[in-house]
Order: structure tokens, then sequence, then C-alpha cells
């Protein structure tokens, strides 16, 4: 159960849109449509905001999107605002009722 | 309103044990199935465990099996985390969390956690 890997950080300007990406294997990422995305800001809890891919949550922004090829998932954040700065992290199903994490992504808005 | 809180985390000597709670409020408990998943301070999250609505099934993670059992008391609406054989790299935050109902394959709820420290 290797963790995904996520690059440990990415910034953009307000109002640009950004991209996290996630990288896993054919035992997780490229084997179910079931990856999620949460949002962690400092001292919360993670917080759910994309799943199966690409749903929203409800009362989770449009702004965020998500996309999925082959064994690489990815988060893009879109009109970019201060409020979005927090960690994030992907999340794939790997089978057998197990999952496995990515280590995490810094979003910075400049 | 959904609501998840931890309790029962401290600090523990290497070789100790704890036990964990997550008392759940806000939604039907025995409805949906519960995970735990640790986040040492400042890095990232690492799944740990997964229980059915019923208690019937539980999955762990390779780095805890053998010495992490999770259950739950759904009459309680409580989840918890036997922890023996501590080990300095248990040292983290614990959440638990509520495992989301289509296809049961992401967390839609999560606690605000309960630190674990295991020091000498």
């Amino acid at each position: 159960q290797s963790a995904l890997t996520q690059p440990a950080s990415v910034s953009g300007s307000p109002g640009q849109s950004i991209t996290i990406s996630c990288t896993g294997t054919s035992s997780d990422v490229g084997a179910y449509n079931y990856v999620s995305w949460y949002q962690q800001q400092p001292g919360r809890a993670p917080k759910l905001i994309l799943y199966h891919v690409n749903k929203w949550p409800s009362g989770v922004s449009s702004r965020f999107s998500g996309s999925k090829s082959g064994t690489t998932a990815s988060l893009t954040i879109s009109g970019l605002q201060a409020e979005d700065e927090a960690d994030y992290y992907c999340c794939s199903y790997s089978g057998s009722t197990t999952w496995v994490f990515g280590g995490g992504t810094k979003v910075t808005v400049v | 309103e959904v609501q998840l809180v931890e309790s029962g985390g401290g600090v523990v000597r290497p070789g100790g044990s704890l036990r964990l709670s997550c008392a759940a409020s806000g939604f039907i408990f025995d409805d949906y199935d519960m995970t735990w998943v640790r986040q040492v301070p400042g890095k990232g999250l690492e799944w740990l465990s997964h229980i059915n609505w019923n208690g019937g099934g539980t999955v762990y993670g390779d780095s805890v099996e053998g010495r992490f059992t999770i259950s739950r008391d759904n009459a309680k609406n409580s989840l918890y985390l036997q922890i023996h054989s501590l080990r300095a790299e248990d040292t983290a935050l614990y959440h638990c969390a509520r495992v989301g109902r289509e296809s049961g394959s992401y967390f839609d709820y999560w606690g605000q956690g309960t630190l674990v420290s295991v020091s000498s």
C-alpha cells in the first residue's frame, strides 16, 4: 500500500486555475473510478470536495473539478481564491475495502 | 448536523495500549460503515481500518494489522480503535470518518481527531 504521489506544493494568483496531480498504480487509481479529494485547512478536519473522480458533495463549489487518465487523477481549482489556501489530499480505493492516500499538496495563493 | 468527536488520546510509553473512541451524532449511525485515518503532525493522511455497518466485517492497513482492533457499538453510536504495542511511529492525530453511501468508496464526514503521542 504505497502512498499516491502528489506534488508537495502548487501556487497560483487569485483568479488563476491550478491543477494538482495524483499518481498511483494499476491496483488503485488505474483500477477504480473511486478517487476522492479532501481539503484540509490549518487546524481543521479534512473536508470531502470531490468523490468518484468528479462528483461534488452537496455544498462544494463547482470551481473544484476532477479528472482521471490511466493511473493519474487530477484536481483543478478554477478562479483561485484566498480561501482555497489549504492542503489537498487525493485518495483512491485500492480493492478489498482498503484505501490509499496521497502525500498531500500545499496550495498557496500568491 | 453530522458530528464525529474523537477522544481517548494521550501520552503513552512504547509498548503501551490505548482505546480511542468516536462519538457520532446527527445521522443514523448503523446505516453507515466507518473508518479510522491518522495523520502524523505536519505530514499526510494514512488510512488505517474500516468496519462495516454492523461490525461484522473489519479490514486493516498493512502497517497496523495485528496491533489495532476496530469495533463499534451501534446502541451507543460509537466507534472504537484499540491500539496495542504502541511504537514511536504511531504518534499521530487519529481521525474517525464516515464512509459515504455511494459505493462506499470515500469519506464524507471527519472528526477533528485525537492526538496520540508515544514517548518514553
